[in-house]
């Protein structure tokens, strides 16, 4: 079962924007992560938030967490074209060792 | 270099036939996952082991098989059994669950097997 959503499905915006992609989920969770795949490659991870944290930078990348909405965000900032891949969240739940994956945001970055 | 390695990238295979996917880490990580993935969608975790010559079954096990004699080492055997086996399979790793619980997965590149 996947646990997230990510909003919206697909995104394109012009280089040097700022791109922000959303991830909803279902049940409470322990920890939330966020990872990018780029095109037919592993995925890498981007940044981890807690459940007590509301917000955590690292770079051009910033995550905000409310859980009350059971919902997080992801900001990239000063877009350029090597941010263009697939970008997904992973939720872990107390007491569970798994990581359950969103759907993913497909992001495309013009030049 | 420390990593994740899996092999083949690309695997064909005729319906009917066993194969077995490698995944080999040298991170000594505890813990290592294999993922499935179709087409424009997510992860589906088949296999997962927190520890050698132990695992379990993720959320889609059915047809797969997997083994953990070593720690660096975590093969899936996509068996015949598995009805519809074309898709892009990632092996993952990590370190062994804190208390607190929180971690990151390292991923391999991937392998693509394609059965017809």
């Amino acid at each position: 079962s996947q646990q997230g959503e990510e909003d919206p499905q697909a995104l394109s915006i012009q280089e040097g924007e700022n791109a922000t992609m959303n991830c909803s989920y279902k049940t409470s969770i322990n920890n939330l992560q966020w990872y990018r795949q780029n095109s037919g490659r592993g995925l890498v991870h981007l940044i981890l938030i807690r459940s007590n944290e509301r917000e955590k930078h690292s770079g051009r990348l910033r995550v905000t967490l409310d859980t009350s909405k059971k919902s997080s965000s992801l900001l990239i900032t000063a877009s350029r074209a090597a941010d263009t891949a697939s970008y997904f969240c992973a939720t872990d739940a107390f007491g569970n060792e798994k990581l359950t994956f969103g759907t993913g945001t497909r992001l495309t970055i013009i030049p | 270099d420390g990593g994740i390695t899996q092999s083949p990238k690309y695997l064909f295979r005729k319906e009917g036939q066993n194969v077995t996917l490698s995944c080999e880490q040298n991170l000594n990580h505890d813990a290592m996952y294999w993922y499935r993935q179709d087409p424009g969608q997510g992860l589906r975790l088949i296999y997962y082991s927190q520890i050698v010559n132990d695992f379990q079954k993720g959320d889609i096990a059915e047809g797969y098989s997997v083994s953990r004699e070593k720690k660096e080492s975590f093969p899936l055997t996509v068996t015949s059994a598995q009805k519809n086996p074309t898709a892009f399979y990632l092996c993952a790793s990590s370190i062994a669950r804190l208390a607190g619980g929180n971690y990151e997965q390292y991923f391999g590149p991937g392998t693509r097997l394609t059965v017809t």
